[in-house]
């Protein structure tokens, strides 16, 4: 079956410590997305990608910082420099550029960060 | 800024009611709006509309968009335990191959 996953869904980190979440489609989608998720303020963008070895900074981008090597894989990493990490993220991927609708997204189940 | 926002963010309701969820926006170039569906993790697609006026329906969903007052409604009637769940509106903004958001709508439906 064809979709996104992410990896691990639950993560617990040391403030301090830097933590990279895994994010992996077999859709042949070009774009993929890092979105975070508190309560109450919906999804916020934390960085994009539209083709390999390209991203661009989201609304939110300070203390995360992301890789585009290949197609499939958006990895995401959460740097000490990030102030309050502890959220739900979502990894998206959508066909990418083009006609009305190649920005609809289709969502990895998530990954739940704590710091301690 | 573009933004979305939607009402109410809590909703609490009976199995059988019919509920009817609000999202407005303001976006500088917009392109389409779009409605998920998140129960425990992963946002799922319903619609994504373009035109005012037209109806999209799947079962007992049924949405429309006013791009006059900027504004689209999801309606889901005779409502069952397992619509329980967030409902997320987002806007797809022309040129800026992204999604912007609004904080979600969380509905629970009693039996």
């Amino acid at each position: 079956d064809g979709g996104i996953t992410q990896s691990p869904k639950y993560l617990f980190r040391k403030e301090g410590q830097n933590v990279t979440l895994s994010c992996e489609q077999n859709l042949n989608h070009d774009a993929m997305y890092w979105y975070r998720q508190d309560p109450g303020q919906g999804l916020r963008l934390i960085y994009y990608s539209q083709i390999v070895n390209d991203f661009q900074k989201g609304d939110i981008a300070e203390g995360y910082s992301v890789s585009r090597e290949k197609k499939e894989s958006f990895p995401l990493t959460v740097t000490s420099a990030q102030k309050n990490p502890t959220a739900f993220y979502l990894c998206a991927s959508s066909i990418g550029q083009g006609a009305s609708g190649a920005n609809v997204l289709t969502f990895g189940a998530g990954s739940r960060l704590t710091v301690l | 800024e573009d933004k979305v926002v939607q009402s109410p963010l809590s909703l609490v309701v009976h199995e059988g009611d019919t509920v009817t969820l609000n999202c407005s926006y303001e976006v500088t170039n917009f392109r389409s709006l779009l409605w998920y569906k998140q129960e425990k993790k992963a946002p799922t697609f319903l619609f994504m509309l373009t035109s005012s006026g037209i109806e999209k329906k799947s079962g007992r969903l049924s949405s429309i968009l006013d791009k006059k007052e900027l504004f689209s409604i999801l309606n889901i009637t005779a409502t069952q335990t397992g619509d329980s769940a967030v409902y997320l509106c987002a806007v797809e903004v022309q040129g800026a191959q992204k999604l912007v958001f609004g904080q979600g709508t969380r509905l629970t439906i009693n039996p």
